[in-house]
């Protein structure tokens, strides 16, 4: 596609649901990034795939966060038992194998209530 | 890890006002470094980069150089406009592209 596109682009969840979350990067590009962005924050570093391989996942803060990329491209975050603190927009980025500009997409937020 | 520190906001200026945001960075080796903007009901998009010290980054009248003596790469535009009103980011990169962002400076320019 022309650009990242992520959906939902909001997304109520009571407190103790599950919810998932998508990414579908420019195509083509080999590393895809999430980062989740508080209200009055800047984006922290979630976790990164290059192609289907999840490299790192250290900015995960909890067990109820996954994420996968089982084919190399489409992402899916998923977060178990959902709580206020999680309430955030959730950004996903990719880049291309050989430029380090990372293209965002517009974000899912996601408020716990 | 790596960090970034940039000025707090929010920064009102009138329009045609000289604008400069600063930022440090700390970090290991020799990142690259950037500016997002996030215009309202928008996402992320690069504003510039430079990827070596000295190096000077331009883009919409905008520019930051890469200072490593000083760890900077502040954000000056001579002549802001209204339609500059935005939250600007700056960040470096650490291993393989991953971002280190700054809280964010929000930018109000009044005619």
């Amino acid at each position: 596609g022309a650009g990242v596109s992520q959906s939902p682009r909001y997304k109520v969840a009571k407190r103790g649901q599950d919810v998932a979350l998508r990414c579908d990067p420019i195509s083509g590009h080999v590393s895809l990034f999430w980062y989740q962005q508080a209200l009055g924050q800047g984006p922290e570093f979630l976790t990164y795939f290059q192609n289907e391989a999840q490299l790192d996942k250290s900015g995960l803060p909890s067990d109820r966060f996954f994420a996968e990329r089982p084919e190399g491209s489409v992402s899916t975050l998923k977060i178990q038992r959902t709580q206020q603190e999680d309430s955030a927009v959730y950004l996903c980025a990719s880049t291309s194998r050989t430029n380090t500009e990372a293209f965002f997409g517009q974000g899912t937020r996601l408020t716990v209530v | 890890g790596n960090s970034v520190t940039q000025m707090e906001g929010p920064v009102t200026l009138s329009e045609e006002a000289f604008l400069t945001i600063n930022c440090t960075y700390t970090a290991t080796g020799y990142p690259s470094l950037f500016w997002y903007v996030q215009y309202p009901g928008e996402g992320l998009q690069l504003l510039l980069k430079a990827t070596k010290a000295d190096d000077k980054g331009s883009n919409k009248g905008f520019e930051a150089t890469y200072r490593k003596e000083t760890t900077s790469f502040h954000l000056e535009k001579g002549s802001v406009q209204v339609s500059d009103s935005a939250v600007y980011f700056c960040a470096c990169t650490g291993t393989a592209s991953k971002l280190t962002f700054g809280t964010g400076t929000r930018l109000q320019v009044t005619l």
